[in-house]
């Protein structure tokens, strides 16, 4: 088990362009998330996804955005219409809901760098 | 709604010694879990420690341990005998235990921690 990937690593894309991220989550962790962090400040919360379902999305998921996680396994993170403040680094992170003792520690990737100029 | 303070944007401590990093949170909920998370520059966000609420007794790995104070909401990191691989971006952050509840976390501002050799 390598852990969670992400890719690309980093993306530079003009304004007004679609960029998408995928991330393969630790294999068996039926939970994924997808946080944006900008510099100096702490991961905030884009959306949540058990198995293929969305449960919940942020309110900072505008309509430019969408996440899907089509097989469970998987996800893809789509920015339609780039903007420069969209710039920022996407996390993506997943669980496992199975043992309640591990306290559904939640495991993070490196991180996708986006970049709009 | 959930809150989570870190008031310390920058720590240093000299090689060895020990130094404590400070953490708040706001919640009606009494079930929850607390946890630390390292953020080197340019790498992947860490598990470093975590704590249930439930539980009275401090959390320790290693070198790190934790000062939980529930009635305060406070919950500080203790990291003793500092290496110069502990210099990073420590955020503090917070999960619900209800199951009814996504379990995304909600993450302080973080402190960035400096090790002077």
């Amino acid at each position: 088990d390598t852990g969670v990937s992400q890719n690309p690593r980093h993306k530079i894309t003009k304004r007004g362009q679609n960029v998408t991220f995928r991330c393969d989550p630790i294999s068996e962790h039926n939970r994924l998330y997808w946080y944006r962090q900008t510099l100096g400040q702490g991961p905030e919360f884009l959306t949540y996804f058990q198995n293929e379902a969305q449960l919940e999305k942020s309110r900072l998921l505008s309509d430019r955005f969408s996440a899907e996680r089509p097989k469970g396994s998987f996800s893809t993170l789509e920015i339609q219409r780039t903007e420069q403040g969209d710039s920022a680094m996407y996390l993506c992170a997943s669980s496992f809901s199975g043992s309640i003792t591990s306290g559904n520690t939640i495991y993070f990737g490196e991180g996708s760098w986006l970049t709009v100029v | 709604a959930q809150t989570v303070t870190q008031s310390q944007p920058e720590m240093s401590v000299q090689e060895a010694e020990t130094v404590t990093l400070s953490c708040t949170y706001d919640t009606s909920e009494s079930d929850y879990y607390l946890f630390w998370y390292k953020q080197p520059p340019s790498r992947q966000m860490i598990l470093v420690i975590r704590q249930e609420a439930y539980k009275q007794q401090n959390a320790t790995e290693n070198r790190f341990s934790v000062n939980f104070q529930k009635a305060a909401k406070s919950f500080s990191l203790k990291i003793s005998d500092s290496q110069l691989g502990d210099a990073a971006m420590y955020f503090c952050a917070y999960r619900s235990a209800y199951g009814g509840a996504t379990n995304k976390l909600i993450f302080g501002t973080g402190t960035l921690l400096a090790v002077q050799p």
